[in-house]
Order: structure tokens, then sequence, then C-alpha cells
């Protein structure tokens, strides 16, 4: 079975843009997260999403947001980049059956993302 | 105080050594506890879950004390292919993970 995957490996943009990131779960998952994880730190919890509702949000600005699709399938939207932005994002699914778990999380490679 | 505080390292142990690491967590209520491995550049992958009772999966042995309010992992016999960076993440009441930073480990010849 394929694991979790993610769009784009890579990108570069610069201050002020929009950046778009893209998950698929693992088939039967129906909970998404996603996080962000800067060099030297651990991730650190942007979002979680079940059945195409936010259930948990951390602590980020309004500049990040997402959405779950039909499929399970999710979008995390950043908009006004800043420097700040530039790390690792992953997204990672769940096979929770519940709004609220606390399941082991499958995570996808991530998107590298550069801010110049 | 951070919610989740691992000591960075580098822990450096030859083959075969015993290596323990330790993660402090500041909420009282935290319900769930993992630790998950992290090569350089890759996601993490869970390494195994804590329980209160402590549990070992082979050469790897977590255990909980909720009294200090710490989790460790303990790597017994390490190989070259144990050297990662070892994540805690403790699961506080509202169900939000919170990553410790990571140790790393270099296991050498």
């Amino acid at each position: 079975d394929a694991g979790v995957t993610q769009s784009p490996t890579h990108l570069i943009k610069t201050r002020g843009q929009h950046v778009t990131l893209r998950c698929s779960p693992i088939s039967g998952h129906k909970s998404v997260s996603w996080y962000q994880q800067v060099l030297g730190q651990g991730p650190q919890f942007i979002f979680q999403y079940y059945e195409k509702e936010e259930r948990g949000r951390g602590n980020f600005p309004d500049r990040f947001s997402a959405r779950q699709f039909p499929n399970y399938s999710s979008e995390l939207n950043v908009n006004a980049l800043l420097l700040g932005d530039s790390a690792l994002y992953l997204c990672a699914s769940s096979p929770s059956t519940a709004p609220l778990s606390t399941d082991t999380q499958y995570f996808g490679p991530g998107t590298r993302l550069t801010v110049l | 105080r951070k919610e989740v505080e691992q000591d960075p390292g580098p822990f450096n142990v030859p083959e075969g050594a015993t290596v323990a690491f330790n993660c402090t967590y500041s909420n009282s209520a935290s319900q769930s506890f993992f630790w998950y491995r992290q090569d350089c550049r890759k996601e993490p992958k869970l390494l195994m879950s804590v329980y209160s009772s402590g549990n070992e999966d082979g050469r790897f042995t977590a255990q909980l004390n909720r009294a200090s309010q710490y989790i460790s992992l303990l790597i017994r016999d390490s190989k070259l292919s144990d050297s990662a960076t070892y994540l805690c993440v403790v699961y506080g009441g509202s169900y939000i993970p919170t990553f410790g930073r990571g140790t790393s480990l270099i296991v050498h010849p």
C-alpha cells in the first residue's frame, strides 16, 4: 500500500507570495494533520482535520489555512510568506476512527519550502 | 518552561553501548506518549508507544514516570543503524501533540 504522499517535494518562493501544499493520506485514513519543522527543532503542530472538519489548531497565524476534501486529501495554504516560513512541512495521516485521538501518525516525506 | 524538553545531544556512543534519553513534559494532564525516530532529512517514523507499565521492543525499552513527568528511551547493544534523531511526543488534554526538539544519537564503530 502507498504511504502518505506530499507534493511538491521542494518549493522556492519569495516573500509576500502564497503557497499551496498538498497531501494524500494512506488509503482508509480519515484524519490528516499538518506540521512545520524548522531546522534543529521537532515538528510543530499546525492543523488536524477529520472528516473534512478542522478538529485542532496549533499556535500559527491566520496566514496559515487548510482544508480537507471528500477523498480525505488535504491542502495547506500559506499567504503573505515570510522568511521565517522556510521549513519542512510534514503531513501525517492516522487510522483514527474518532475526531480526537492520539493514534499513531504516519508521516509523508514532507515539502521543503524555502522563502527568499 | 517548554512543554516538552529533550537534550539535543549529540550522544556519541560506540557500537554495542547502552544509551538512554529522557524527555520531560510540563503538563501533568498529559495522556499519551510516543517515541519517533527521524533520519537525516527524512520524515519521522513511529518507534514505540510509551505505556504506564513500560514497554519493550527488542533492544528498545520505553518507560513513563508520571510523578516526575518524564518518559525515557533505553537502547541496548547500539547498532550503527540506530544513528538518528529521537523525538518524543506528548499529547496534552486537548489531543494536540507536542514534539520535543529531538535528541541526536551517533553510533560509531
